[in-house]
C-alpha cells in the first residue's frame, strides 16, 4: 500500500505571510497526487490535483503545488494566506494503474493568525 | 451535479450496539465508493472501497463491515460497536478524471 507523510501536524502563520505545507509519498509506481481541504465539521473539498504534464499545479483559493518525482514530494504553497484559509489540509495519493485506492496523510492543521 | 448523501449526520450509540451508516450517490452510475474514518488527530483511514455491486475490499481488519446492495448505495455496519469506533465517517465516490474522489459531508459517531 501507498503511504503519505505530512511532516507538519500544525502550522501557524500570520495573515498575508506565505505558507508551505509539506507532503511526501512512498511509491515505486506512477501516482496521481491530490490536496484536499477540510473546514470544521465538514467533508473534504478538492484543492488541486496532479495527473500529468506540468509539475506546477494551480488550484482554488490561490493555492499551488509542485510535483517533484525525484524527491517524491508534492508540497502545497500559497504566497499570501488569509484568515479564511484556516483549516485542515490533507495530501493524498492514488495508484495510476488501478486508481481504486486513495491514501491520505495525517493532515496539517493550518492556523492563520490575524 | 453529483451529490453524496450520508445519514445520519450524528449518532450516539452505546458500546455493544449495532451500527448502520448509509451513503447514497446521485448523478453517476457505477462509481467507485469508499468509506473512510477520521479519528481525532489521526487523519483519514481507508476502511472499505467498492468498484461495483457486491464487490467490497477491506483495507483494515476490524469489527466493521460494508455492503453495496445497489449501484449507488454503500452501507457501513457493525454488529457490536467498540469505544474505539468513535470518529468521523466519510463516504466518498470516485470515477472522475484522474480518479479524483469526492466526499460527502460525513457522519459523526460517538460510542459511549
Amino acid at each position: 500500500a501507498q503511504s503519505v507523510t505530512q511532516l507538519d501536524s500544525q502550522v501557524p502563520v500570520f495573515e498575508e505571510a506565505p505558507v508551505e505545507l509539506r507532503c511526501n509519498y512512498s511509491s515505486s509506481v506512477s501516482v496521481y497526487l491530490f490536496w484536499y481541504v477540510q473546514y470544521p465539521n465538514q467533508g473534504l473539498q478538492l484543492l488541486l490535483k496532479y495527473l500529468s504534464g506540468s509539475t506546477l499545479v494551480k488550484g482554488i483559493n490561490g493555492f499551488e503545488a509542485e510535483f517533484n518525482k525525484s524527491q517524491t514530494s508534492f508540497h502545497l504553497r500559497k504566497p499570501s494566506v488569509h484568515i479564511s484559509d484556516t483549516a485542515e489540509y490533507f495530501c493524498a495519493v492514488s495508484d495510476r494503474d488501478t486508481g481504486n485506492q486513495f491514501y491520505f496523510g495525517t493532515g496539517t492543521s493550518l492556523t492563520v493568525i490575524p | 451535479s453529483q451529490t453524496i448523501h450520508q445519514w445520519p449526520a450524528t449518532l450516539v450509540q452505546p458500546v455493544g450496539s449495532p451500527l448502520s451508516l448509509e451513503c447514497t450517490v446521485e448523478g453517476t452510475s457505477n462509481p467507485n465508493l469508499y468509506w473512510y474514518r477520521q479519528a481525532a488527530g489521526r487523519g483519514l483511514q481507508l476502511l472499505f472501497y467498492s468498484v461495483g455491486i457486491g464487490q467490497i475490499s477491506s483495507e483494515v481488519p476490524q469489527n466493521l463491515s460494508a455492503s453495496r446492495p445497489q449501484d449507488r448505495q454503500f452501507i457501513l455496519s457493525s454488529k457490536k460497536l467498540l469505544l474505539s469506533d468513535s470518529g468521523f465517517y466519510l463516504c466518498a465516490r470516485g470515477r472522475g478524471s484522474g480518479n479524483t474522489i469526492y466526499f460527502g459531508e460525513g457522519s459523526w459517531l460517538t460510542v459511549v
